[in-house]
């Protein structure tokens, strides 16, 4: 069963600083995307990067970046020069290359301190 | 020009009701989804319809029946609604089979029963 999990809850960061979200996944497949989603307190879910598995180049856009590691099955979220913007809760999601259910975490809540 | 569109963005409405929501996209994605996020934030998905044919149908009381007239389309019907139907209801969109298979989100119906 794919399952997906994010362990902190809720985390903080001050403002210009670094921060990272954990996520880990359980699957027995090879062929997956990973996405980080982004819901700020609008509530609209904003995709924020994405990973195609069979890539060993971790993504990155502009400040968020991801590591990627497929052995360990982790896919943890940076975020640099953290901005007052950023505060929301992020969402980490498995789908498997060829079928369309998408398997959500709980999700962290990230607070950004100025 | 928005992508995923849903109406509408607040229901309120009381016990034993029966309400509608519904959801268009303008992506061309071959695939919609429902999904079901509760007051701590889980994000669950409901259903998902691939070209009008249903393919993923969770767990979820006979008293939610989604409609897809055509591909752009997803309805989500909600029959005798109860208290634990409030929640706010997403409706989303992707491209499986071919592209990254990027999941894209309308802003979000909040329905509350009173």
């Amino acid at each position: 069963a794919q399952t997906v999990t994010q362990s902190q809850p809720e985390m903080s960061v001050q403002e210009a600083e670094t921060v990272t979200l954990s996520c880990t996944y359980d699957t027995s497949e090879s062929d997956y995307y990973l996405f980080w989603y982004k819901q700020p307190p609008s509530r609209q879910m904003i995709l924020v990067i994405r990973q195609e598995a069979y890539k060993q180049q971790n993504a990155t856009e502009n400040r968020f970046s991801v590591n990627f590691q497929k052995a360990a099955k982790s896919f943890s979220l940076k975020i640099s020069d953290s901005q007052l913007g950023d505060a929301a809760m992020y969402f980490c999601a498995y789908r498997l290359y060829n079928f369309n259910k998408f398997y959500f975490g709980s999700g962290t809540k990230l607070n950004v301190k100025p | 020009d928005t992508a995923v569109s849903q109406t509408p963005k607040y229901l309120v409405t009381q016990m034993g009701n029966d309400k509608s929501i519904k959801c268009e996209q303008n992506l061309g994605h071959d695939t919609m989804y429902w999904y079901k996020q509760d007051s701590k934030k889980f994000l669950k998905i409901m259903f998902s319809y691939n070209n009008k044919e249903l393919i993923i149908n969770e767990t979820v009381p006979n008293r939610f029946s989604p409609k897809s007239p055509d591909k752009a389309h997803l309805n989500l019907h909600i029959n005798s609604l109860e208290l634990g139907d409030s929640a706010v209801y997403f409706c989303a969109s992707s491209q499986v089979l071919t592209g990254g298979g990027d999941q894209y989100f309308g802003p979000g119906t909040r329905l509350t029963v009173t």
